[in-house]
C-alpha cells in the first residue's frame, strides 16, 4: 500500500469547515483513498473512501486532485465530537489487501 | 444494536492466565479482523478470517496468541499465560468480505486488557 502523510494536528473553529490534507505521491492506480477516524476511548469510524472522482456523504466530502497524489477530507460544520485522530489511508480494495495499516494520522481539535 | 460488539469491555487478569475475548461483528459480514492497540500507539493488525479461515496470521506476536471463528460469525481470540506486554485494546472489525465491492471495515469498542 501506498505511503501517505498527514500533518500531526490541526485546530479548527466549531461550526466552521475542517479541511484535512493527506499527501500519497506514490498511490497506484488501483488504489483507493480511504479515511478513518478516532475518537479518543472508542474504535476506529469509517468515514469515506474514493478512486477518483469526489466523493460526498453524511458525515464529508472528499476531494481528490486530478494526479491522485492528494486529497483533502472536509467536514463542512466542524462540531466539538468531530475532535478524533484522523487517519488517511491507500489501499486496493480488493483480493489480498484486506488489513489497514493505520500511519500516525492528525489531531484535530475544534475548539469552541 | 447492528454494529460490531466486542465482549469484555474491560478484562483485568494476572500474568500467566489465559484469557478469552470475543466479537460479534455485523450480520452477514464474511470477513472479520482482529487489531489491537497499545497506549498512545496505532493499530497493530492480528489476523484475518474471510468466513471461517484465518488466510493471514502473520499479525499474531507470538504462539500464545491464537483465535478461531466458528458459522462465519462470531470470533474468539485467545491469548495463554498473559504478559504484561499484552496489555492493550484489543479491536474486532468486520467488513461485507472480498469480491463485494464493499471493503469498509466497521470496528467494534474494543476489550480494555489489563495484565497485572
Amino acid at each position: 500500500d501506498a505511503k501517505t502523510t498527514q500533518p500531526t494536528s490541526m485546530d479548527c473553529a466549531e461550526g466552521r469547515a475542517a479541511n484535512l490534507p493527506c499527501n500519497h505521491s506514490t498511490i497506484s492506480g488501483n488504489e483507493y483513498v480511504y479515511w478513518y477516524r478516532q475518537i479518543h476511548s472508542q474504535g476506529p469510524q469509517y468515514i469515506i473512501h474514493g478512486l477518483k472522482n469526489n466523493e460526498t456523504n453524511e458525515m464529508a466530502s472528499l476531494i481528490i486532485t486530478e494526479d491522485r497524489k492528494s486529497s483533502t477530507l472536509i467536514l463542512p460544520h466542524a462540531t466539538l465530537r468531530d475532535t478524533a485522530v484522523y487517519y488517511c489511508i491507500v489501499r486496493v480494495a480488493g483480493a489480498g489487501s484486506y488489513q489497514l495499516t493505520f500511519g500516525k494520522g492528525t489531531k484535530l481539535s475544534v475548539i469552541p | 444494536g447492528a454494529g460490531v460488539s466486542q465482549s469484555p469491555s474491560n478484562k483485568v487478569t494476572e500474568k500467566g492466565k489465559d484469557v478469552e475475548l470475543r466479537c460479534d461483528p455485523i450480520s452477514g459480514h464474511t470477513a472479520l479482523y482482529w487489531y489491537r492497540q497499545s497506549l498512545g500507539q496505532g493499530l497493530e493488525f492480528l489476523i484475518y478470517f474471510q468466513g471461517n479461515s484465518a488466510p493471514d496470521k502473520s499479525g499474531l506476536p507470538s504462539d500464545r496468541f491464537s483465535a478461531e471463528r466458528t458459522g462465519g460469525s462470531v470470533s474468539t481470540l485467545t491469548i495463554q499465560r498473559t504478559q504484561q506486554e499484552d496489555s492493550a485494546v484489543y479491536l474486532c472489525a468486520s467488513s461485507a468480505g472480498l469480491g463485494t465491492g464493499r471493503n469498509e471495515q466497521f470496528f467494534g469498542p474494543g476489550t480494555r486488557l489489563t495484565v497485572l
